[in-house]
């Protein structure tokens, strides 16, 4: 299984300036099918970013992946006040998929 | 639009069996998989399992495996979860998800049922 360590466990940013979040796996997922959500409290996670760098349908450009290997970045650009949230990276590299322990956003 | 819409909140005792639901919409059921991730209070998410609705082959998380059956019912368009014997640590949030067509991301996700037990 393939254990996914995200850092930090709180960013504490104000709103307009750069949030950037790791997520770094036990083992190489040389394919880059590693994907990200947010969630928000009270609601279910919605999907970000897939294949490492793909946006999903409707989402921002301010929000950015990148990464290989085993280590990986979500970057938020500017924040805005909707961006604060739970952050979670997913790999679908190997059979069993697994998520990382997430990264909370919180306002400064 | 395609929507989940998971059943209501469950409270039960240890040792019961439960099946929640999740009904699908909006989309052409038995072409996807559908699966289930589990988020205990104030936890993270883990992936319990998935199964394809047009044929019902369910593959499991190893953590899960013997412990939850994942089922699908394509005349009806609904996923089911199940226990035969809760315990208290089975207390949490259940999501139901539609894995994309292609890969394993999941794209749309049901609103959650809360799953209590408690003694």
């Amino acid at each position: 299984e393939i254990v996914l360590a995200q850092s930090p466990d709180t960013l504490s940013l104000s709103p307009g300036e750069r949030a950037t979040l790791s997520c770094r796996a036990s083992q190489s997922i040389t394919s880059g099918f590693l994907a990200w959500y947010q969630q928000k409290p009270g609601q279910a996670p919605r999907l970000l970013i897939y294949d490492a760098s793909s946006r999903a349908t409707g989402i921002p450009d301010r929000f950015s992946g990148s990464g290989s290997g085993t280590g990986f970045t979500l970057t938020i650009s500017r924040l805005e006040p909707d961006d604060f949230a739970i952050y979670y990276c997913q790999q679908y590299h190997s059979s069993t998929v697994t998520f990382g322990g997430g990264t909370k956003v919180e306002i400064k | 639009e395609v929507q989940l819409v998971q059943s209501g909140a469950e409270v039960k005792k240890p040792g019961k069996s439960l099946k929640i639901s999740c009904k699908a919409s909006g989309y052409n059921f038995a072409d996807y998989w559908i699966g289930w991730v589990r988020q205990m209070s104030g936890k993270g998410l883990e992936w319990m399992g998935i199964v394809f609705a047009g044929d019902s082959d369910a593959r499991y998380s190893p953590s899960f495996q013997g412990q939850v059956t994942i089922s699908a019912d394509k005349s009806t368009n609904t996923a089911y979860l199940q226990w035969s014997n809760l315990k208290a640590s089975d207390t949490a949030i259940y999501y139901c998800v539609r894995r994309t067509g292609s890969i394993w991301v999941f794209d749309y996700w049901g609103q959650g049922t809360l799953v209590t037990v408690s003694s």
